[in-house]
């Protein structure tokens, strides 16, 4: 069965630094890898997919994901952090089966410190 | 993309009595979920709504508690009943159009139980 594992529930970095969020994930079939954010209040909303082809995926507000098999991971990165970002987020992989949802990652919460 | 119209946003509910929650999508969806995300947690999932026929419950989660509706595909309802502190929960619905595709979710209903 597939499963999502996420490196860190809290990550604190500053203003303007790299943000750097793991996950790693199981699956006996090629993947399709998502990170979603959610903002406080609000519902998960998607930040960038893999499906097949280029590696690198690049997805809103500047965040961009990078696959590798080799290593089963996807991590997601920013070159720079702003406030706004601050907020939860959860990595995914697709299901084996039809009919049952994607797997979620436990999620990491972001803190952004100005 | 999908527009999800999750309703109530949010309320407050006396212990022992029912809230009921509705999910409206403006397309047709073959799969719709429902999740609930304890404070501080990751998603759990509660059950599958299946169109036409009784939903399909995630261990744990048992069909007198949380009875789902699904009467088409693009409506789904589900009620948490007799309700506890414990029920304090972000609950979320979440439709995907096919397997390996990603999923859209609600804005999610802060329930809290007194």
């Amino acid at each position: 069965a597939q499963s999502v594992t996420q490196l860190g529930s809290h990550v604190s970095v500053s203003e303007g630094a790299l943000v750097l969020l793991r996950c790693n994930y199981s699956s006996s079939v090629p993947p399709y890898l998502f990170w979603y954010v959610q903002y406080p209040n609000q519902g998960l909303q998607l930040l960038l997919k893999y499906t097949t082809g280029a590696t690198l995926v690049k997805g809103i507000n500047g965040f961009e994901a990078e696959f590798k098999k080799s290593e089963t991971s996807f991590h997601l990165t920013k070159p720079s952090a702003h406030m706004s970002d601050a907020a939860e987020y959860f990595c995914a992989v697709s299901p084996n089966s039809g009919n049952t949802p994607l797997v979620f990652g436990k999620g990491t919460r972001l803190s952004v410190i100005a | 993309s999908a527009v999800i119209s999750q309703k109530p946003s949010r309320d407050i509910c006396q212990r022992g009595t029912s809230l009921t929650i509705q999910c409206q999508v403006d397309s047709q969806v073959t799969m719709m979920f429902w999740y609930r995300q304890q404070p501080g947690q990751s998603l759990t999932l509660i059950a599958t709504a299946n169109q036409g026929s009784e939903a399909t419950y995630e261990s744990g989660f048992v069909i007198d508690k949380f009875p789902i509706s699904r009467p088409n595909l693009t409506f789904s309802t589900l009620t948490v009943s007799n309700m506890s502190p414990e029920d304090s929960s972000i609950y979320l619905c979440s439709v995907e159009w096919r397997m390996n595709t990603e999923a859209f979710f609600g804005q999610g209903t802060r329930l809290t139980v007194v």
